[in-house]
Parts: structure tokens; C-alpha cells; sequence
């Protein structure tokens, strides 16, 4: 079966812009969840998202934002974008999420903000 | 809040040489899981173990899931240059929310 899909994998912005990142999981999958993998901090949970309702959230400040539609499609925003935004973003579905279950990553979503 | 630490954060070993990555919790976990991210690639699922105790093959690999729940091992047998790549372990929150991954353990294998 077709593997977690994310676009774009790259994308460049500068300071203050926003930015607009999708992840359509496994079929039957149910929960997309997102995190931010820098060198620095290593992988860091964003949200959680199962059947359409965010389920849990990470310690992020408000310019980060999800949403899943009802096909199960995710996609996360990030406003007024920051250098510190630069980081490789990672989707990964499940059939139940919360934490339990195997999670299945996306390649990602590499992020540079100039 | 939780928090999940692994050790070494980088380990050099040459090629057949055994290579160990240890991970504790600060809560008791319901399970854990590991996964192996290669360099360029993303986080794949290796196992999850459950049980208290608990020891788990695959072929080279070895995992074992701390008596009290709050520590894990990865042991690699013989590294090859193929085990190359940064190894989590991951816990979930005490409510079953979420995963939270640890800072992981980069093997780097020298032919």
C-alpha cells in the first residue's frame, strides 16, 4: 500500500511570510501527527490530529496551526515565520494514534526561512 | 512534563564491533518503541515492547524494556555499515496522548 505522502519536501521563505505544508497518510489511517525535527532539539511533537478533531497539542506557540479533512488529509500552517522555523517537518499516520501503535513517517517537508 | 533521554548522543564503532544505545523515561511507560532514521531519511519503526522486562530479537538487534518500565536498550551485535543511521526510542505521555522521542543515538560505523 502507498506510504505517507507529504508536500512539498522543500521549500524556502523568508521572515514574516507563512507557510502551508500537506500530509496524506497510509489508507484507513485515521491520525496525522506532526513534528519538528531540528539538529539541535531533535523531534519534537507539534499535534495530533484523528478524525478531524485535534486530539493533543505540543508546546508551540500559536503560528502553528493544523487541520485534518475528512478524507483524513492533514495539512499545518506556520504564520509570521521565524529563522528558527527552519527545520525538517515530519507527518506520520497511524491507525489509532495517541501513543500507542507504530507511527509511519512521511519523508518530510524540509523548511528554510531566510 | 515528561521527559525521555537517551545515551550516548553519538557513538563511533568499527565495523563488528557490538554498539549499545540506553533510553529512561521520567515516567513509568506503558510501552515503548525504537525507531532508526537514516541519514537523509525519516524515522522507521523498528518495535515496540510492551512488558515488563521484556526482550525482543531481530537477528543482530536486541531489545530489552526496563523491570520498572522506565528504561530501555537497543544492542547491536557485529555493527555493519548498514546499521548506520540516528536510533530513537519513543514513550508515551502518562495520559497515552502522545510520543514523546528521545534525543537519540547516532551510530556512525567505520569500515
Amino acid at each position: 500500500k502507498a506510504g505517507v505522502t507529504q508536500t512539498p519536501r522543500y521549500l524556502i521563505k523568508t521572515r514574516g511570510q507563512q507557510v502551508t505544508l500537506s500530509c496524506s497518510p497510509i489508507s484507513g489511517h485515521r491520525s496525522v501527527s506532526w513534528y519538528q525535527q531540528t539538529p539541535g532539539q531533535g523531534l519534537q511533537f507539534l499535534f495530533e490530529y484523528f478524525s478531524e478533531t485535534q486530539r493533543n497539542k505540543g508546546n508551540f506557540p500559536g503560528r502553528f496551526s493544523g487541520r485534518q479533512f475528512s478524507n483524513s488529509r492533514s495539512e499545518m500552517n506556520v504564520s509570521t515565520l521565524e529563522l528558527g522555523d527552519s527545520a525538517l517537518y515530519l507527518c506520520a499516520s497511524s491507525l489509532y494514534g495517541g501513543g500507542t501503535g507504530e507511527l509511519f513517517f512521511g519523508e518530510g517537508s524540509r523548511l528554510t526561512v531566510l | 512534563g515528561q521527559q525521555v533521554m537517551q545515551i550516548p548522543q553519538y557513538q563511533h564503532v568499527q565495523e563488528g564491533e557490538d554498539f549499545t544505545t540506553y533510553c529512561n523515561s521520567s515516567t513509568t511507560l506503558s510501552n515503548i518503541q525504537w525507531y532508526k532514521q537514516r541519514p537523509g531519511g525519516h524515522p522507521v519503526f523498528l518495535i515496540q515492547l510492551v512488558k515488563s522486562g521484556e526482550v525482543k530479537k531481530q537477528k543482530r538487534l536486541t531489545f530489552q524494556f526496563g523491570e520498572a518500565k522506565k528504561n530501555s536498550s537497543l544492542h547491536i551485535t557485529a555493527t555493519q555499515t548498514t546499521d548506520v543511521g540516528t536510533y530513537f526510542c519513543a514513550g508515551p505521555d502518562n495520559a497515552g496522548n502522545m510520543l514523546t522521542f528521545g534525543g537519540g543515538t547516532r551510530l556512525m560505523v567505520k569500515p
